[in-house]
């Protein structure tokens, strides 16, 4: 595609749903990237995917959080039992592989989540 | 692992130079040091990368000494729409590639 999208761009849950957020990178691009950007915050990262191979999950915060790539182009981002805390824009991004050197990440619209 | 460290803000007047700087003492050899920039609901936008001496492109340069434990970010003549916050970005190659986005510098530029 031509961008980087995210959907659902808003979404509203209550305490203990869980939700999936989906990103849809580049189509040209094997590195997939998913951040947590709280209000007057920098983008926190979460977890990247080089295809479909996830090499890090470490910044994920919790074991309530997981990614998939299964396919190497569409990610998804799963929260289940969502708590308030995890209220917070999550932000996409992707670029060239970056297996052994870095590339320019392109960066979706995000998707702010709001836990009531 | 280390973080990057900015200062938190920063006011300019149009037309004048602008200089960025952020600390990274603990950057692996193969790090390399990029900058983005993020206006309010937008995610952030590449401006420059660079792993030593100086790299300028059409829109900054970016100046990283030889112990490569800090970089600036200079952005030439601010004009009002370079009011943003400013990432310094370095990738941590202990493994795996884990991206850490610096604390960020939030840019005024004033009339």
């Amino acid at each position: 595609g031509a961008g980087v999208s995210q959907s659902p761009r808003y979404k509203v849950t209550k305490r203990g749903q869980d939700v999936t957020l989906r990103c849809d990178p580049i189509s040209s691009h094997a590195t997939l990237y998913w951040y947590q950007q709280a209000l007057g915050q920098g983008p926190e990262f979460l977890t990247y995917f080089n295809y479909e191979a996830q090499p890090d999950k470490s910044g994920l915060p919790s074991d309530r959080f997981s990614a998939e790539r299964p396919e190497g182009s569409i990610s998804t981002l799963t929260i289940q039992r969502t708590e308030q805390r995890d209220s917070a824009m999550y932000r996409c991004a992707s670029s060239l592989y970056s297996g052994d050197s870095y590339n320019e990440q392109f960066f979706g619209p995000g998707t702010r989540l709001t836990v009531l | 692992l280390a973080k990057t460290t900015q200062p938190i803000s920063m006011d300019s007047y149009e037309g004048q130079e602008v200089n960025i700087t952020c600390s990274h003492n603990n950057i692996a050899t193969n790090d390399y040091i990029t900058w983005y920039q993020q206006f309010p609901s937008q995610g952030p936008r590449f401006i420059i990368q660079g792993y030593k001496t100086k790299v300028t492109n059409e829109v900054a340069s970016l100046f990283i000494p030889a112990d490569r434990k800090s970089s600036t970010l200079s952005l030439p003549r601010v004009s009002l729409s370079d009011t943003a916050v400013y990432y310094c970005l370095v990738g941590f190659s202990s493994g795996t590639y884990k991206y850490i986005f610096g604390t960020g510098t939030r840019l005024k530029v004033l009339a």
